[in-house]
């Protein structure tokens, strides 16, 4: 069965920086690519960023390119999210997500993210 | 790029079926795979039909998807409505010029 575990929920003051991490397990993690999609409270889902496989190829929404970054450390069957320059507005629960052909989408519980002074 | 249009709210009685559309703006609807996320308060999303109309095992086949090309959209249709499944459903797909995932905003089921 595919789990997947988000962790490093946090308050950062606005400019700040943190990083969230995801635990996969139940597959093989580095045959697949990985996504991050997030929620702002009482709004609707929002993708974020995408990696694949290998990790050598990268996507961002316009919203957080070039202040986010995506990895992933595939001996560890881990996906990461490396946020700086935190606003207001990326306040969410942020969702790991694996994208499967054949099988559709499995999502994470979320870890939330608070921007605030 | 293009966006996905969905009814902000639908409501239905117990026991009927209802229908949520997810209208693309551009570009074929058929040209990449529609998949239907099922968000129940205070709960991560949940695949309910992924591929346009294939469900995953463990969801009931009260829950259909199909798509339209003459009206650009894909629909969700969820028959002998239970109050469980209230909840807000999202429709998204693959944008394969960027090559990443479109969602549309959620639409919310009351069953009442």
């Amino acid at each position: 069965e595919v789990h997947l575990v988000e962790s490093g929920e946090g308050l950062v003051q606005p400019g700040g920086s943190l990083r969230v991490s995801c635990a996969a397990s139940g597959f093989t993690f580095r045959n697949y690519w990985m996504h991050w999609v997030r929620q702002a409270p009482g709004k609707g889902l929002v993708w974020v960023s995408r990696i694949n496989g290998d990790g050598s190829d990268t996507r961002y929404a316009d919203t957080v390119k070039g202040r986010f970054t995506i990895s992933r450390d595939n001996a560890k069957n881990t996906l990461y999210l490396e946020m700086n320059s935190l606003r207001a507005e990326d306040t969410a629960v942020y969702y790991c997500a694996r994208s499967a052909t054949g099988s559709g989408v499995d999502w994470g519980q979320g870890t939330l993210v608070t921007v605030s002074s | 790029n293009f966006m996905l249009t969905q009814p902000h709210s639908v409501s239905e009685s117990p026991g009927k079926t209802v229908t949520i559309s997810c209208t693309r703006s551009s570009g074929s609807i058929a040209s990449n795979y529609v998949q239907w996320y099922q968000q129940r308060p205070g709960s991560s999303p949940t695949t309910v039909i992924y591929e346009h109309n294939q469900r995953p095992s463990g969801v009931p086949d009260r829950f259909s998807g199909s798509i339209d090309s003459s009206s650009n959209s894909a629909s969700l249709t969820i028959s002998g409505l239970k109050t469980e499944d209230e909840a807000d459903y999202y429709c998204q797909c693959y944008d394969t010029d960027s090559t990443t995932w479109v969602f549309g905003g959620g639409t919310k089921l009351t069953v009442l």
